[in-house]
């Protein structure tokens, strides 16, 4: 079975642009979440997806938005970029079958805003 | 307000020992709780979880203890081994479809 797979790996955009960062879930998880890892932050959760439908949302800013797609896969954009969004991106999909199962991360995207 | 506390940044430990990583929880509706290791440049890595009805789970050499009392839970690795080496995280989650809330992270260094 394939893993998580997120693109691009690395990405290096001007402040006030915007980006966009592609996720594919593992096949046949349904549940897509989005984190930003920041140097002594930890993962900050940003919000999750289910079946096309925003699930769960942290608290980030409107600039920060995502979709579902119905094959699962997952998009996530910032709008006018700030430098304080470079960060790592976190992909994460899970089955969300009966009972709790664990999340399963991609690589990441490297976000770096100059 | 940080649900889920890492409080040692940083826990250096010789080859062989026993490392034990600690974590703080604030939600009393926490349930389920995972750890995750984190190596440089790729994504977390599920480790090991435990649910509240239990307070111990073995998988080789990590074991997981959790103490809903004090609200606290913790990751022994016996032996360690340099391969160890990486940034592990405490996550909780609470019933029903919510997201997993991780602390910020412990960096392990196993010196040979």
């Amino acid at each position: 079975k394939a893993g998580v797979t997120q693109t691009p790996r690395y990405l290096i955009k001007t402040r006030g642009q915007q980006v966009t960062l592609s996720c594919s879930p593992i096949s046949g998880h349904r549940s897509v979440s989005w984190y930003q890892q920041t140097p002594g932050q930890g993962l900050q959760f940003l919000f999750e997806y289910f079946s096309e439908t925003q699930r769960n949302k942290g608290n980030f800013p409107g600039r920060f938005s995502g979709r579902q797609f119905s094959n699962s896969r997952s998009e996530m954009n910032v709008s006018t970029l700030e430098l304080g969004d470079s960060a790592l991106y976190l992909c994460a999909s899970k089955s969300d079958l009966q009972g709790y199962t664990e999340a399963f991360f991609g690589q990441g995207t490297r976000l770096t805003v100059v | 307000d940080q649900q889920v506390k890492q409080n040692s940044p940083s826990l250096s430990v010789q080859e062989g020992r026993i490392s034990i990583l600690n974590c703080d929880y604030t939600n009393s509706m926490f349930d389920y709780f995972l750890w995750y290791k984190k190596y440089p440049a790729e994504g977390p890595t599920f480790l090991i979880s435990i649910s509240s009805i239990k307070d111990k789970n073995e998988d080789g050499r990590f074991t997981v203890f959790l103490n809903k009392s004090a609200k606290h839970l913790s990751l022994h690795i016996v032996p360690s081994q340099p391969g160890d080496s990486a940034v592990y995280f405490c996550a909780a989650s609470a019933p029903g479809n919510t997201p997993l809330v991780f602390g910020k992270g412990t960096r392990l260094s196993v010196i040979a």
